[in-house]
């Protein structure tokens, strides 16, 4: 099962919108709701920021959305704050009865 | 509040074997579906393993099948991941997750998330 794609990298300013695409395919992302999110910030363990491809833990900030469309699955963050700076991973159920990774997206506030 | 604690991380030589434990409390254990998902030293994440409340259904990354083992002791609240045949490429600091409920398809997500084991194999 080979990894989802994710950008290396993303940049916006403080109060923009961002988002980070997670392209995957049939025999996953786009054959499946359960793509989740994680973001981990440098040190520390991943938190879960997405679900099951929409859905917001309790105690998310409502900045975060997910969305999928086909093959591609997306996280937008709106007004961007610097505590937002942090790694993202996106994972989804495959076919094969298993979960895969996304490569990670290193988001940077300028 | 959810707590998950891994230990058994070591220093191992290539071909030797490891155990790792989770020791898992602030919830009902034997309600949920648990995983190992791993991260090599600047690398992304990777899923590992993951087992079902009950430990009757188990799944493995294609890169440890057959070489590494879940288990779960529900008596206990504990994880368990045997790890043999150790290989370079193994090296990681391996999460002990919380997965979905019993009710639920096992693999849709992790929370939370212990804070890591690291296990390091070379010569």
């Amino acid at each position: 099962q080979s990894a989802l794609t994710q950008p290396a990298s993303v940049s916006g300013s403080p109060g923009q919108s961002i988002t980070i695409s997670c392209t995957g395919t049939s025999s996953d992302v786009n054959g499946y709701n359960y793509v989740s999110w994680y973001q981990q910030h440098p040190g520390k363990a991943p938190k879960l920021i997405i679900s099951d491809v929409t859905n917001r833990p309790s105690g998310v900030s409502n900045r975060f959305s997910g969305s999928k469309s086909g093959n591609t699955a997306s996280l937008t963050i709106s007004g961007l704050q610097a505590e937002d700076e942090a790694d993202y991973y996106c994972s989804s159920y495959t076919s094969s009865d298993s979960r895969v990774f996304g490569g990670g997206t290193k988001l940077t506030v300028l | 509040e959810v707590e998950l604690v891994e230990s058994g991380g070591d220093w191992v030589q290539p071909g030797r074997s490891l155990r790792l434990s989770c020791a898992a409390s602030g919830f009902t254990f034997d309600d949920y579906a648990m995983h190992w998902v791993r991260q090599a030293p600047g690398k992304g994440l990777e899923w590992v393993s993951g087992i079902n409340w009950n430990g009757g259904k188990m799944g493995y990354a294609a890169s440890v099948k057959g070489r590494f083992t879940i288990s779960r002791d529900n008596a206990k609240n504990s994880l368990y991941l045997q790890m043999n045949s150790l290989r370079g490429e193994d090296t990681a600091l391996y999460y002990c997750t919380k997965g979905p409920p019993w009710n639920e398809l096992m693999y849709k997500w992790s929370d939370p998330w212990g804070q890591g084991t690291l296990v390091t194999v070379a010569s």
